[in-house]
């Protein structure tokens, strides 16, 4: 079975904060993504990597970045958290022509 | 760039009844159309996906149907059963290069016993 594992669960940062949310998976998938998810709105693409140092910006990049050293590892960045930030950040991989994605838990992230 | 538009946010049928979810798509060279099912707490999972070579596919209780000229396509969901609860998201998405997919805004769907 394909394992996408998200660091954290749950996490609580101040507005302004620098904050890290990785991503590991274990299938030597190609791609990697990063969605936020907020009611209503679906699943939002804020960043992709198709291979190791490649990024790509998804439909709302603002505020995040990305890092992506190992094929594994895909990592979003928040520089300087803010209130809107507060949301559930799911992130995916799938293998180069294939197009199902798979998905972590999730990670739900409040900004104060 | 493409944009997927899902209809209804929500929807509640009886359980034994049949449930249909539909989305449009924009992009005439999107060419993969998966469907995601997200319970509650959990991550979403794939159910069924259907390509545009194809006009149908069916997998157990669950069928989707692809209308390419109309840019639409359809989750129809038979014989209803509790376990279905959840919210469903449509994509679109080109198999080629980023493969990256563009969500519908999800269904909620509630099976009433």
């Amino acid at each position: 079975d394909v394992k996408v594992t998200q660091s954290s669960r749950y996490l609580v940062k101040r507005t302004g904060e620098k904050v890290f949310l990785e991503c590991v998976q274990d299938m030597d998938h190609e791609n990697m993504f990063w969605y936020r998810q907020d009611p209503g709105l679906g699943l939002r693409l804020i960043y992709f990597s198709y291979d190791v140092k490649m990024k790509e910006k998804g439909d709302i990049p603002e505020g995040y970045s990305v890092s992506r050293e190992k094929k594994e590892r895909f990592s979003l960045i928040l520089e300087s958290a803010s209130t809107n930030q507060t949301s559930m950040y799911l992130c995916a991989s799938s293998m180069q022509g294939i197009g199902v994605q798979y998905f972590g838990a999730g990670t739900r992230l409040s900004v104060l | 760039g493409e944009n997927v538009e899902q209809h209804p946010s929500t929807l509640s049928v009886q359980e034994g009844d049949s449930a249909v979810i539909k989305c449009t798509y924009s992009d005439s060279a999107s060419n993969y159309f998966p469907w995601y099912k997200q319970e509650l707490g959990k991550r979403p999972q794939l159910i069924i996906d259907i390509r545009s070579n194809v006009g149908e596919k069916k997998d157990q209780r669950i069928a989707v149907t692809l209308n390419k000229t109309a840019k639409h396509f359809s989750l129809h969901i038979t014989e209803t059963q509790p376990e279905d609860s959840a919210v469903y998201f449509c994509a679109a998405s080109i198999l080629e290069g980023a493969q990256k997919l563009v969500f519908g805004q999800g269904t909620r769907l509630t099976i009433n016993p």
